[in-house]
């Protein structure tokens, strides 16, 4: 069955970098796109960033543009996410979340239980 | 504030029916595909319906969704006690190459 474990969260400072991992199993992890998704304590969910399948593409939302970077390693089925310049409405639990796209749109079909980060001081 | 509209909460007897409706734009709900997602206290969120209406294996029938214009609707029949939760619509929009969410709909039965 499908399984993505989100790791690497915990508590950083204002300023500070953190990198999010994302192991996937249980599908052929370089047929799909893999997409980071937020949610701050308390609140909605927030859309962060996605890459494609074979790395070609990857867009962001304009509150992490030029902050946070995602990548993924294909060969070790794990998606990344380098977040740079944390602030502290970074402060979210991060999900992964595997999409299936059909007739042209996509939609998040699975996802990780979700790691915590806290930006404070 | 979100790109998607929903409403914060709604409510309703157990055996009731209730709707969650979503309210975009031309350059979300208008340009794409609204899926539905809910989530259970503590837990991650769980596709509910995708392409607008349609049900993943497993989703019983008495969710359903459906689109219209700019506009998406969820409803939910037969309310039951396990179906309290917070419900999210999505799309993509193409205006800001991004995935949008609604800030979510708290369903509470009564």
């Amino acid at each position: 069955q499908v399984q993505l474990v989100e790791s690497g969260g915990g508590v950083v400072q204002p300023g500070r970098s953190l990198r999010l991992s994302c192991a996937a199993s249980g599908f052929t992890f370089s047929t799909y796109g893999i997409h980071w998704v937020r949610q701050a304590p308390g609140k909605g969910l927030e859309w962060v960033a996605v890459m494609s399948n074979d790395g070609n593409k990857e867009y962001y939302a304009d509150s992490v543009k030029g902050r946070f970077t995602i990548s993924r390693d294909n060969s070790k089925n794990t998606l990344y996410l380098q977040m740079n310049s944390l602030r502290a409405d970074d402060t979210a639990v991060y999900f992964c979340a595997k999409d299936r796209c059909s007739g042209g749109t996509c939609f998040y079909d699975s996802w990780g239980q979700g790691t915590l980060v806290t930006v404070s001081s | 504030q979100s790109v998607l509209t929903q409403p914060p909460s709604v409510s309703a007897a157990p055996g009731q029916k209730v709707t969650i409706s979503c309210s975009g734009s031309s350059s979300n709900i208008g340009n794409d595909y609204v899926s539905w997602y809910q989530q259970l206290p503590g837990t991650a969120p769980k596709l509910l319906i995708y392409d607008n209406n349609i049900r993943p294996s497993g989703i019983p029938d008495r969710f359903s969704g459906s689109k219209s214009g700019t506009s998406a609707t969820l409803g939910i029949t037969g309310l039951q006690t396990g179906d309290e939760a917070d419900y999210y619509c999505e799309a993509w929009d193409t205006s800001l190459s991004a995935g949008v969410f609604g800030g979510g709909t708290k369903l509470t039965v009564l």
